[in-house]
């Protein structure tokens, strides 16, 4: 069964940082782009960062350049979000979710159970 | 970046009653369009992409039509697990990958 379990969310100060990880299992993600999207509260997903397959490529969201790093590591399929310089407009709930072989190719299928992330002092 | 507009915010509906949802493009996606359905506490899951096709598992009740800025997600004949919050996404033009604000289905 293809599955993604994502951890590290919790209580996260503004201006400090969280490191979110997403454990995949049943397939091997060295074959596809993964991207990070986020939920807040009563509100619809928003794409906050993904990354090639190889790791080499990355793309962000307005919203987290320059605060946000995605990284994977293939051999241990697994996919993390840094988040530095935290806001309160981070608190959300975030979701790991599979791509295509290539950005743009196809849709979030499936998406991890989510780590709320709370941003407040 | 491309704002997908959904209609209605809410919707109240009985079961056995046919339900049309609407979804907006600013700007021509071509048929790039995917529908995801979120029941509380739950990630969002695909029920229809490339504006017309069925996900794997997904019961023939539900379809989409449309193309370039307007879309329409319809659930034929609604069963009680149908109701739900139902999201759109767009992936013609990219990044951003955006997603519409959804649409609540509840039960009347």
């Amino acid at each position: 069964e293809v599955q993604m379990v994502e951890s590290g969310g919790g209580l996260g100060q503004p201006g400090g940082s969280l490191r979110l990880s997403c454990a995949a299992s049943g397939f091997s993600i060295s074959g596809y782009v993964m991207s990070w999207v986020r939920q807040a509260p009563g509100k619809g997903p928003e794409w906050v960062s993904g990354i090639s397959a190889s790791g080499g490529t990355a793309h962000y969201a307005d919203s987290v350049k320059g605060r946000f790093t995605i990284s994977r590591d293939n051999s241990k399929n697994a996919l993390y979000l840094q988040m530095n310089s935290l806001r309160a407009e981070d608190t959300a709930v975030y979701y790991c979710a599979k791509e295509g072989q290539w950005f743009g190719t196809d849709w979030f299928d499936p998406w991890g159970q989510g780590t709320l992330v709370i941003v407040s002092s | 970046e491309i704002v997908l507009t959904q209609s209605p915010a809410s919707l109240s509906l009985s079961p056995g009653e046919r339900a049309t949802l609407s979804c907006r493009a600013s700007q021509s996606v071509n048929s790039y369009l995917a529908w995801y359905q979120q029941k509380p506490g739950q990630a969002p899951r695909l029920l229809i992409y490339d504006a017309s096709k069925r996900a794997t598992g997904i019961p023939p009740r539900f379809s989409g039509s449309g193309s370039g800025t307007d879309f329409t997600l319809t659930i034929s004949s609604l069963q009680p697990e149908d109701f739900a919050v139902y999201f759109c996404q767009q992936r013609s033009n990219w990044p951003p990958y955006t997603f519409g604000q959804g649409t609540n289905l509840e039960i009347k």
